[in-house]
């Protein structure tokens, strides 16, 4: 089954503790991209990647890093996280960004930063 | 930058009633348009997509035209049911001029009581 698999799906951590958000998918996507959700702000984009080794900021990059060493797997990390960071995050790819590009979403993890 | 405006929400309709969720967005080239869904506990899915003008999304009883001139991209369905109960997000995508960067409404909530 194509799917977008993100882990954990909640999680609740305290400040400052590094923590690393998964994400794999299995369709082959040379896109994937990290969102958060929050309340009246929307889905905004956190960093995206276009294929292996090349990856560029979002709109809201500041706080979080992400790696591409392989095409299926684009972890977010939260090197030293703090209570702004609470959201709702979700990982999304696609086989093309732009024109035809079809985003496929995990199913979300919710992190909580006490 | 790119950026959409969706109709604020919450809406709450009685079950069978016309749906009209307004959509606007401004982008410096010409990006594709899309629609999604989130149900409760979910992660986002593509309901409808148009990648030029005058083309009409269209999938489960839901449609969208892309509107250049007004630079609208409105859903609309004849007869809402209870399950269509969700949060739904316009988004575009612009591979040539932005290419990576999606950029989402702040999405509008939609609640249909029997």
């Amino acid at each position: 089954e194509a799917q977008v698999t993100q882990n954990p799906r909640y999680l609740i951590t305290v400040t400052g503790k590094k923590l690393t958000v998964t994400c794999s998918q299995n369709m082959n996507h040379e896109y994937m991209s990290w969102y958060r959700q929050d309340p009246g702000l929307g889905l905004r984009q956190i960093y995206y990647s276009m294929n292996v080794e090349v990856t560029d900021k979002g709109d809201v990059p500041e706080g979080y890093k992400v790696s591409r060493k392989e095409k299926r797997n684009f972890p977010l990390i939260l090197e030293s996280p703090s209570p702004n960071q609470t959201s709702l995050y979700f990982c999304a790819s696609s086989w093309l960004a732009g024109e035809n590009g079809e985003l496929f979403f995990g199913e979300g993890s919710r992190l909580t930063v006490l | 930058g790119d950026s959409v405006t969706q109709m604020e929400g919450p809406v709450t309709l009685s079950e069978e009633a016309f749906l009209t969720i307004n959509c606007t967005y401004t982008a410096t080239g010409y990006p594709s348009l899309f629609w999604y869904v989130q149900y409760p506990g979910e992660g986002l899915q593509l309901l409808l997509k148009a990648t030029k003008a005058d083309d009409k999304g269209s999938n489960k009883g839901f449609e969208a035209t892309y509107r250049k001139e007004t630079t609208s991209f409105h859903l609309e369905k004849g007869s809402v049911q209870v399950s269509d109960s969700a949060v739904y997000f316009c988004a575009l995508s612009d591979r040539y001029t932005n290419a990576g960067k999606s950029t989402f409404g702040d999405g509008t909530t939609l609640t249909v009581k029997p």
